[in-house]
């Protein structure tokens, strides 16, 4: 079955800092991975989405990488502003289920 | 701009009361997902339709059931609220019946007294 990890569950850091976001999943075999962010008490945006084949996404300040083989994904946020703090869950879409299973996020805080 | 609306931002049900979460998008989609979040558990998936009048059961089903008589709306029934559906429920929507690339609503937190 696969589990989708995300750490740490809270990140804090001073605005203009570079960061980067973990996940981690147990079953390699999947067909791609999603970064979401989510604002306190709303849905989700999609941010990026890499396939299976490709190592990495960018979206502005913001970079995606996958290791399929270790089972893991990172969110690089360059240059952190306020505006960054958000829940960030990463997604995978795996194998038998075909269905997107979510990490429990990590609540980022950006200090001004 | 893609919307997909909820019916209710904050509801609150007593127990045993019958419950009906509507989710609405103007996107077009044929699939649709029900999700409850709750603190340390995530994202777990209720129920899917991947076309009107059809659904699948997600990773918790039980207490749940849904309906998708248009393609724009998807609702979510609890036949029963009980306090453990206390959670906050989120509708999404997508092209793509693996749903990647997911739009997601604003989400109904619904406390069961």
């Amino acid at each position: 079955k696969q589990e989708v990890t995300q750490i740490p569950a809270a990140l804090s850091v001073p605005e203009g800092e570079n960061l980067v976001l973990n996940c981690s999943f147990t079953d390699s075999a999947i067909y791609n991975l999603q970064w979401f962010r989510q604002d306190p008490g709303k849905g989700l945006t999609s941010l990026l989405l890499i396939q299976s084949s490709q190592r990495e996404q960018t979206s502005g300040r913001l970079n995606a990488s996958l290791d399929k083989s270790s089972g893991r994904s990172t969110l690089y946020i360059a240059a952190s502003q306020p505006g960054d703090s958000a829940t960030y869950l990463c997604a995978v879409r795996g194998g038998a289920t075909n269905k997107l299973i979510f990490g429990t996020g990590t609540l980022l805080a950006v200090q001004p | 701009d893609v919307k997909v609306t909820q019916s209710s931002r904050y509801l609150v049900k007593r127990t045993g009361e019958k419950v009906f979460l509507e989710c609405v998008q103007d996107m077009d989609h044929e699939n649709m997902f029900w999700y409850r979040q709750d603190p340390g558990l995530g994202l777990r998936l209720i129920y899917f339709s991947y076309d009107v009048k059809m659904k699948e059961k997600g990773d918790i089903p039980e207490g749940y059931s849904v309906s998708r008589e248009k393609k724009e709306r998807f609702s979510l029934i609890l036949e029963s609220a009980s306090t453990n559906q206390t959670s906050m429920y989120l509708c999404a929507s997508s092209l793509f019946p693996s749903g990647s690339w997911q739009f997601f609503g604003p989400g109904t937190r619904l406390t069961v007294l």
